[in-house]
């Protein structure tokens, strides 16, 4: 199948500070991208749609200005979460759907987040 | 998109076949049935996809009933490797659609 890969696979950072996670599509070109959010021993929770070239879709209680969410190419998405908080400590999941004629959706290997 | 209901975990044993059962009784005419696993910490995994027809990869069958309310999802020959949490899904494909996630099916193969 298609690969999708995350960057970073785990990153820790300080109360306050911004933290941008990569989500690129290797081998296809993906128009669509999306972003998920896990905390342990829950499901995947959709955050938001992204579209390559215009604005995210952010899902209901999403906060649009805390994770931004930038599609500037076919094949890269970014997330950015700012002033992170404590609370926000998740594993952050992606997923790309190759523009082609195969429409599965592929997941990046997901990005631990811990903020101290 | 139609909801889906799983039992919340299951066990197996290691070299014998797995059924994961799927319940969607709302589910609509265009709609299609997808699986997915999550192994732990890692993001999940496409397994198959179907229709009406049942379906066969080289990773599982798929077995959708006449009336398509429910599906079951086989691995023929479960091994360690197969412990994950098992998503059944139902969305309209060829949409460009964003997967929902319900709770899952939490698989322990034993040895």
């Amino acid at each position: 199948g298609a690969v999708v890969s995350q960057h970073p696979s785990w990153v820790i950072c300080k109360s306050g500070t911004s933290v941008k996670i990569e989500c690129r599509s290797l081998d296809f070109q993906a128009t669509t991208m999306f972003w998920y959010r896990q905390f342990p021993k829950q499901s995947l929770m959709l955050m938001a749609t992204s579209n390559e070239g215009s604005k995210a879709t952010y899902e209901q209680g999403v906060e649009k200005d805390k994770f931004l969410i930038n599609h500037a190419s076919l094949t890269l998405s970014t997330l950015t979460v700012t002033s992170a908080h404590p609370e926000d400590s998740s594993f952050y999941i992606c997923s790309a759907r190759d523009r082609g004629v195969n429409t599965e959706a592929f997941f990046g290997q997901g990005t631990r987040l811990t903020v101290v | 998109d139609a909801k889906t209901t799983q039992p919340p975990s299951m066990d197996c044993a290691e070299g014998r076949a797995a059924n994961l059962p799927c319940n969607h009784s709302t589910i609509s005419g265009n709609e299609y049935v997808y699986w997915y696993r999550q192994i732990h910490s890692q993001g999940p995994q496409y397994i198959i996809h179907g229709l009406k027809n049942n379906e066969t990869n080289e990773m599982a069958s798929l077995i959708i009933t006449e009336d398509r309310k429910s599906s079951t999802l086989i691995l023929p020959h479960a091994t360690l490797r197969d412990t994950a949490v098992y998503y059944c899904i139902v969305r309209v494909r060829n949409q460009g659609g964003k997967l929902i996630f319900g709770q899952g099916t939490e698989l322990s193969v034993k040895p």
